[in-house]
């Protein structure tokens, strides 16, 4: 069965940090990894998607790595701003078996910003 | 505007009657699905479906039932809910294929079983 980890559970910085949030799933049969940031009490929204094949993804100051073979991803997050302070969601869709097509998430880590 | 929406947002209701969540997509993904979220257990996929009349379980499929009758609507359907159930649902939906399997998540419903 998958499990997804995420470290640290929880993360203040102040503004203009750079900082890294860790992801690692147990099962390295998958699909594609998504990163996802949630504000409280509203949906998910997908920050960055990489398939198992590519190595990393970036969006504007984010950049996600994913080194499949040893089960991890880090998000990076450039220069933090008050407006980044969320919780950020890793996901991996499974790729084999009866299992296919089925994603598990990690715990998240709530990250804050302060000015 | 390419949106999930999901329906109702919140529902208050009693041990043991039947309701309904409706989840509709209007991006004709092919893959849908419904997760529940709870403090300290995090987001939980129920169940998933690859397209029309395919649907599977997820990790913790009981006490529900979904149908896929239509590309667009995914409903949730608890048929004798309980207190357990008390939880914050989240409907979501993709397409397939590299690339393009981006999931995009509903608003969520939060629902209180008493």
């Amino acid at each position: 069965k998958q499990e997804v980890t995420q470290i640290p559970a929880a993360l203040s910085v102040p503004e203009g940090e750079n900082l890294v949030l860790n992801c690692s799933f147990t099962d390295s049969a998958i699909y594609n990894l998504q990163w996802f940031r949630q504000d409280p009490g509203k949906g998910l929204t997908s920050l960055l998607l990489i398939q198992s094949s590519q190595r990393e993804q970036t969006s504007g100051r984010l950049n996600a790595s994913l080194d499949k073979s040893s089960g991890r991803s880090t998000l990076y997050i450039a220069a933090s701003q008050p407006g980044d302070s969320a919780t950020y969601l890793c996901a991996v869709k499974n790729a084999g078996g009866t299992s296919y097509g089925k994603l598990t998430f990690g715990q998240g880590t709530i990250l804050t910003v302060h000015p | 505007e390419a949106q999930v929406t999901q329906n109702p947002r919140y529902l208050i209701t009693v041990t043991g009657k039947k309701l309904t969540v409706t989840c509709s997509q209007n991006m004709n993904h092919e893959y849908m699905s419904w997760y529940r979220q709870d403090p300290g257990l995090g987001l939980r996929q129920i169940y998933y479906s690859m397209n029309v009349e395919v649907t599977d379980k997820g990790d913790v499929p009981e006490g529900y039932k979904v149908s896929r009758k239509e590309k667009r609507n995914f409903p949730l359907i608890l048929e004798s809910p309980s207190p357990n159930q008390t939880s914050l649902y989240f409907c979501a939906s993709s397409s397939l294929g590299q690339g393009r399997d981006t999931q995009y998540f509903g608003p969520g419903t939060r629902l209180t079983v008493l």
